[in-house]
């Protein structure tokens, strides 16, 4: 079964840079996506296709991909950034999701 | 617009089953897989499975296979994940969402307790 490795938690300024990445062998396959989920409600999807925003997600937000290494980039983070991220991918019929990061902004 | 709405939270004792519903709106529901997902108290997010919309095809993960059940019907545009022989571990919110994740329902909180 695939893995995806996340940082647990990672911290900024507001204003800073926040970066936030997600290692497994599965990304080597197929596109990794990125959600926000803010304490107590559903899980927003952010980034998709690695870099490709929905339509409503400011355009601090970003994404990369290198091999197996994909990244969520945040572009001068706000206050109302900080929540939890996750990074998932597909392949083989199957879903998986990475352990999750704290994003803390203050 | 698109819009998932699942049933309401439930109270289980351990060894029950649990049937939680996700009534999908705002699309043409055969054109898309459902996803389910599940989130422990204070934990990640858990991919559960998959079943497509259009032929029921479905696929679950490993460490639930054999327990969970994803169905779906046409006629109400409505998806179904049964879960049997509850433990107190599958206490969580669980989730439907369309497709890639597109779109989430708002969860259901199941709680399994003696």
């Amino acid at each position: 079964s695939y893995e995806l490795t996340q940082p647990s938690s990672v911290s900024v300024s507001p204003g800073q840079t926040a970066r936030i990445t997600c290692s497994g062998d599965v990304l080597a396959k197929t596109y990794a996506r990125w959600f926000q989920q803010k304490s107590g409600q559903a899980p927003v999807l952010v980034i998709y296709k690695g870099s490709e925003r929905p339509s409503g997600i400011p355009e601090r937000f970003s994404g990369s991909d290198s091999g197996t290494t994909v990244t969520l980039t945040i572009s001068g983070a706000q206050v109302e950034d900080e929540a939890d991220y996750y990074c998932y991918a597909a392949a083989d019929n199957t879903g998986v999701f990475g352990g999750g990061t704290k994003l803390t902004v203050l | 617009q698109v819009q998932l709405v699942q049933s309401g939270a439930e109270v289980k004792k351990p060894g029950a089953s649990v049937r939680v519903s996700c009534k999908a709106s705002g699309y043409t529901f055969t054109s898309y897989g459902i996803n389910w997902v599940r989130q422990a108290p204070g934990q990640g997010l858990e991919w559960m499975g998959w079943i497509s919309a259009y032929n029921g095809n479905s696929n679950s993960a490993r460490k639930l296979q054999g327990r969970v059940t994803m169905t779906t019907d046409t006629s109400t545009s409505t998806a179904y994940m049964e879960l049997r022989s509850l433990r107190s571990d599958d206490t969580a919110v669980y989730y439907c969402a369309l497709g890639y994740l597109d779109y989430w329902g708002q969860g259901t909180l199941v709680t399994v307790s003696s």
